[in-house]
């Protein structure tokens, strides 16, 4: 099935560091998601975007919908070790269903 | 907000057995997805209802599966005649009726095929 491109694959990252990730996608979207998976866990919602340019917060998250409407961004500020886990960016249009990256390995060294 | 709820949580079954998995959806949450997720792999689209009436298949979905959401309730998903290549996390999410409404995943049903 489609994909779209979710890049870094993954990260090893010093505690209290930024952390950016991004996605693209070869279709127009007009919402952007943003999950967090633990081992043995479903995702967990981080963000949702649902206009072009549009750039939300959630604690030390920070995430974009690109202008272009196929590309979206994650950021995460001062990271600490409990943001270790798989980051997932999803899109869809309309009604259509929704479509998943491959996700982004997050590791925190203390 | 119990949140959405998956059972079991995992499944071991001998190859050509028959599973059922069930999903009882966020209480005002009108419509319900399954998604399929293998190692390394984001969740890939299975089919989704919205109440009782299942909306949209995807390719992924073969003839010998099949999902159900009777009263509009929960759901159950079933795979007949199981393959090594089924072994999989099955996830539901459930959503308000609004297609900008974000979905809600539950923790999956792991199955494992011997």
């Amino acid at each position: 099935g489609q994909q779209l491109n979710q890049s870094p694959q993954s990260m090893f990252i010093q505690e209290g560091e930024d952390v950016s990730m991004n996605c693209t996608s070869s279709s127009i979207f007009n919402t952007w998601l943003w999950y967090k998976q633990d081992p043995g866990e479903g995702p967990v919602l981080l963000i949702a975007l649902y206009k072009a340019g549009e750039l939300t917060s959630n604690g030390r998250l920070t995430a974009q919908f690109g202008i272009t409407r196929k590309d979206s961004f994650l950021n995460i500020s001062a990271s600490i070790p409990s943001d270790v886990g798989i980051y997932f960016c999803a899109g869809h249009r309309g009604n259509t269903p929704l479509v998943f990256g491959k996700g982004t390995r997050l590791s925190v060294i203390a | 907000d119990t949140g959405v709820s998956q059972d079991p949580r995992h499944k071991i079954t001998k190859r050509g057995q028959n599973v059922t998995f069930r999903c009882d959806p966020i209480s005002e949450h009108n419509r319900l997805y399954w998604y399929r997720q293998t190692l390394g792999q984001g969740p890939e689209f299975l089919t989704y209802f919205q109440n009782e009436a299942q909306l949209e298949k995807s390719r992924l979905l073969s003839d010998r599966f099949s999902a159900e959401r009777p009263k509009g309730s929960f759901s159950t998903l079933e795979i007949q005649r199981t393959e090594q290549g089924d072994s999989a996390m099955y996830l539901c999410a459930s959503s308000l009726p609004d297609s900008n409404q974000p979905q809600h995943f539950g923790d999956g049903t792991r199955l494992s095929i011997l």
